[in-house]
């Protein structure tokens, strides 16, 4: 299976700042079918990015995501304080669908 | 507009088996695969399996194999997931989520909260 490994655990940030998540893939990522998505405390993922650069229904342009084969980012450009949440990518290209660990974006 | 509901939460010993209900509405629910996730406390996402409405096929997680069983009723349009031979590592958040064209979770339902205790 391929396994996805985000960097960092943990990022601290003031609103305004800038954010750059990463997602590193064990092995290629087919067709580059990987997802971005947000979860906030007690509710559900929230898709923000599919096919690694196209922003979901609603997603606000301050969210961005690049990379292909084996390496990811999820950029977010000013963080607005109902950006602090956990970013969790995927990659739903091979079977087993499998998820990384998760970043938590925490206010500074 | 597309919506997903699921069944409320529930308690089970150890050895049981539970049975979670994802009812969609809003779409076509035949035309779009049906995913199984889980979120133990405290923890990331872990993907269990997914249901293609039409035609009832199944992908299930190595993991979950021969433990999980996914069905659906397309007369109401709802989604079964049940989990046999329930553990204490098996407490969780069990979610649904509508497959996109492609693959992602595009929507999502509101979780059940599954606890295994004796």
């Amino acid at each position: 299976e391929i396994v996805l490994t985000q960097s960092p655990a943990t990022l601290s940030l003031s609103p305004g700042e800038g954010a750059t998540l990463s997602c590193g893939a064990s092995q290629s990522v087919n067709s580059g079918y990987l997802a971005w998505y947000q979860q906030k405390p007690g509710l559900a993922p929230r898709l923000l990015i599919y096919e690694a650069s196209s922003r979901a229904t609603g997603i606000p342009d301050r969210f961005s995501g690049s990379g292909s084969g084996t390496d990811f980012t999820l950029i977010i450009s000013r963080l607005e304080p109902e950006d602090f949440a956990v970013y969790y990518c995927q990659q739903y290209g091979t079977s087993p669908r499998t998820f990384g660990q998760g970043t938590k974006v925490e206010i500074k | 507009q597309v919506q997903l509901v699921q069944s409320g939460a529930e308690v089970k010993k150890p050895g049981a088996s539970v049975k979670v209900s994802c009812k969609a509405s809003g779409y076509r629910f035949s035309g779009y695969y049906i995913d199984w996730v889980r979120q133990a406390p405290g923890q990331g996402l872990e993907w269990m399996g997914w249901i293609a409405p039409s035609s009832g096929g199944t992908n299930y997680a190595q993991s979950f194999q021969g433990r999980v069983t996914l069905t659906r009723d397309t007369s109401i349009n709802i989604v079964y997931m049940e989990l046999s031979r329930l553990r204490s590592d098996d407490t969780a958040v069990y979610y649904c989520a509508r497959l996109a064209a492609g693959g992602p979770g595009d929507y999502w339902g509101q979780g059940t909260l599954v606890t295994v205790s004796s």
